[in-house]
């Protein structure tokens, strides 16, 4: 039969909007979370982390919230450049330390 | 800082052939991942090691996979003997320490079989 390929969910956004990414965890031990920017032909690039003993945490242009009550992680980019348009990963170690589990992204298009 | 670097950025080789990737962690980082990259899958763990010491292979396909760590500042990916399956980009990562610190990625070796 015919192959099928992970269906990225694809978000749009004019340039200058702000963007909105989400992404669901099942882990509750996970005391670590990252997002990462997978630009085409690259390697995934860290873009910021987030401790469990925190619920926000800024860096530029972009801010994640964890809301560990419903295991929910989100990414949110001011001003979005088409700089911006990649694909983006949550990961989290599951068991604790630097293994890392990746979900299965998302694509972030940016229109001019 | 260079960066995590791997080699070669491309492999085209002949089911059956062996196939050697390479990566260059960066400096002063004591733990090394091996991921892989398929539209199936995403990005899996292979393997990963601390101080050249694999610690967790579980994520390795069959014993067609072999990784190795012969000092700090190499390591190789072996697959022999490779199958159209094993094509996807396979990307190494590094750290600098153990409790949550950031993966540093390379750009990857995009390997295809035929």
């Amino acid at each position: 039969g015919e192959s099928v390929g992970l269906h990225l969910p694809t978000l749009s956004v004019q340039e200058g909007d702000n963007s909105i990414i989400n992404c669901a965890y099942s882990n509750s031990a996970s005391d670590y979370f990252i997002w990462y920017k997978q630009e085409s032909g690259k390697g995934p690039q860290f873009i910021i982390d987030i401790r469990s003993n925190m619920d926000k945490r800024q860096g530029q242009r972009v801010t994640v919230l964890l809301n560990k009550t419903v295991k929910h992680l989100s990414l949110q980019i001011a001003a979005t450049q088409p700089g911006d348009s990649a694909v983006y990963f949550c990961a989290q170690p599951p068991g604790g330390g630097n293994k890392l589990t990746f979900g299965t992204g998302t694509q972030l298009k940016v229109e001019l | 800082d260079a960066g995590v670097i791997q080699s070669p950025r491309h492999e085209v080789t002949e089911m059956g052939q062996e196939v050697t990737l390479r990566c260059k962690p960066i400096s002063g980082h004591d733990y090394l991942f091996w991921y892989r990259q398929t539209m199936m899958r995403g990005l899996e763990l292979l393997i990963y090691f601390n101080n050249n010491v694999p610690i967790d292979d579980s994520g390795m396909p069959e014993d067609r996979f072999s990784a190795k760590m012969p000092n700090a500042s190499f390591s190789t990916l072996k697959i022999q003997p490779s199958e159209p399956r094993d094509s996807a980009v396979y990307f190494c990562a590094s750290s600098l320490r153990n409790g949550g610190g950031p993966l540093h990625f390379g750009n990857g070796t995009r390997l295809t079989v035929t």
